[in-house]
């Protein structure tokens, strides 16, 4: 079956600009999470959603960061007025289910380059 | 917050050669997942262990979750090209704690 997409794959931006990332999990996996990969710092956790429950919004590195899913299927990440220190791979994942040792299966990334 | 170590950072092998790659936890480790990821693509999901002593495999591939759980090893035999790659651990927290956290990540280079 279809795995995580993401788009899109590669995204230049000019600093200070929005942009939008989408994510859309496999069908019937009711956990997303976004992830970051950056030079140094490794992967690391931004945000997770499962079914209806708030949001755990504790990776989110600043306010100018949010993201939401809407019908409990996609998921956008939205980087507002775009800084240099965001360029990164932005990864996304799901799961059959939120609890732990569910296997988190993860998109291919989209590569953002603020300039 | 747990942490998690990974040696080497990178590995040069001959084609054919085995190698081992290892995964150190900075506590007990609950989920220990194996990803692998090249160039430009995402993660590519390769095993989960959760029992200490537990040993998965898969083709050529091995990974063992020591019994104190706070290591945990992946084994390559007969190296092939199409194992070249970064190898990452991730570790979620146990419980209800679904974030996972990863290691640097080992690079893999497999020269015919």
């Amino acid at each position: 079956g279809a795995g995580v997409s993401q788009s899109p794959s590669n995204k230049v931006t000019e600093k200070g600009k929005d942009v939008e990332l989408r994510c859309d999990p496999i069908s019937g996996h009711t956990a997303l999470y976004w992830y970051r990969q950056s030079l140094g710092q490794g992967l690391e956790f931004l945000i997770y959603f499962q079914g209806n429950s708030a949001p755990d919004k504790s990776g989110l590195p600043s306010d100018r960061f949010s993201a939401e899913r809407t019908g409990g299927s996609v998921s956008t990440l939205t980087i507002q007025r775009t800084q240099q220190e965001d360029s990164a791979v932005y990864l996304c994942a799901s799961s059959l289910s939120g609890i732990s040792t569910d296997t988190q299966y993860f998109g291919p990334g989209t590569r953002l380059t603020v300039l | 917050s747990q942490e998690l170590e990974q040696s080497p950072q990178s590995l040069i092998v001959q084609e054919g050669k085995n190698l081992t790659i290892n995964c150190t936890s900075s506590k007990t480790l609950y989920g220990l997942y194996w990803y692998k990821q090249k160039y430009g693509e995402g993660l590519i999901f390769l095993m989960m262990l959760q029992k200490g002593g537990e040993e998965k495999s898969h083709e050529k591939i091995t990974a063992k979750l020591d019994e104190k759980k706070q290591q945990s090893s992946l084994h390559i035999t007969a190296s092939q090209p199409s194992h070249a790659g970064i190898y990452l651990c991730g570790a979620d927290g146990g419980g209800s704690n679904y974030k996972l956290t990863f290691g640097k990540g080992t690079l893999l280079t497999v020269n015919p």
